[in-house]
C-alpha cells in the first residue's frame, strides 16, 4: 500500500521560475515529513523537513507547506536553478526509522 | 568526515545465488537502515538495526536478512536471488533509532549498491 504518493512523475520548469512539487499521504499517524533530493548515481540527500505542528517551513529557496486536513504537502523552490534538476522524494517516518517514500518527481530546470 | 559508505557499488549475480552487501555508517551513528529502490519507484524499507538489534522489518521475504556489528557497520544478505531482486540497495544511517520530530529523523544515505540479477 502506497502511504505516501507523488502523482507527478516529472516536472519541467524554466530557470528563475517557481517549482512546485506535490505529495499526498494517507496515514494520519505521520507527524513528520521530509523531502529528499537524489542525483543520478548518488544516494538521496536530505533537503528540508516539517513537523505536523507547523504548516510551513522555509530554508532559503526551499519552502515546504503542510495541509494536514487535506493530507497534502508541497515543496516550493524559488527561484529554480538548473542545479536543482534531480529526483525529489517525499518521505514520512512511522515507527523507528521506517520511512515511507513516495515514488519521486523528476524535476528538470531548463536554462 | 566520511559519509555512509557502501560496497560493492555494482554487482551482477545470477538467479539462485546469494549476495552480501556492506555498509559503514557515519561515525557516531548507531542506527542503520536498508532500503530497496526498484527503478521508477521510491525506496522501500527492508530493515532497521539500532545498537545491534533489529528494530524494524519491512514486507520482504525471509530470503532477506541483515545484521549489525559492534562497530555499527551492517550487512544485508539476500539468498536465492530472483530477477525481481534487481535494484539499488541503499543503506542509511542516523544518530538515533527513532524517527519523528524528537530525534531529528533524518536519514543519511550512501550511494547504494546496484544489484543486477540475470
Amino acid at each position: 500500500d502506497q502511504q505516501v504518493k507523488q502523482n507527478s512523475p516529472s516536472l519541467s520548469v524554466q530557470e528563475g521560475r517557481i517549482s512546485i512539487l506535490n505529495c499526498d499521504y494517507t496515514n494520519s499517524m505521520f507527524d513528520y515529513f521530509l523531502w529528499y533530493k537524489k542525483y543520478p548515481a548518488e544516494g538521496p540527500t536530505f533537503l528540508i523537513s516539517i513537523s505536523s505542528i507547523k504548516d510551513k517551513n522555509e530554508d532559503g529557496r526551499f519552502t515546504v507547506f503542510l495541509n494536514k486536513s487535506a493530507k497534502h504537502l508541497s515543496l516550493h523552490i524559488v527561484p529554480s536553478q538548473p542545479g536543482d534538476s534531480a529526483v525529489y522524494f517525499c518521505a514520512a517516518p512511522l515507527t523507528g526509522n521506517q520511512f515511507y517514500f513516495g515514488t519521486g518527481t523528476s524535476l528538470t530546470v531548463i536554462p | 568526515d566520511a559519509g555512509v559508505t557502501q560496497s560493492p557499488t555494482h554487482l551482477i549475480k545470477t538467479r539462485g545465488q546469494h549476495v552480501t552487501l556492506r555498509c559503514s555508517p557515519i561515525s557516531g551513528h548507531k542506527s542503520v537502515s536498508w532500503y530497496q529502490q526498484v527503478l521508477g519507484q521510491g525506496p522501500q524499507f527492508i530493515f532497521q538495526y539500532y545498537e545491534k538489534e533489529e528494530r524494524g522489518r519491512g514486507n520482504f521475504p525471509d530470503r532477506f536478512s541483515a545484521r549489525q556489528f559492534p562497530n555499527y557497520s551492517s550487512e544485508l544478505n539476500v539468498n536465492a536471488l530472483l530477477l525481481g531482486d534487481s535494484a539499488l540497495y541503499l543503506c542509511a544511517s542516523s544518530v538515533s533509532g527513532t524517527g519523528g520530530i524528537i530525534n531529528t529523523g533524518e536519514l543519511f544515505f550512501g550511494e547504494g549498491s546496484r544489484l543486477t540479477v540475470l
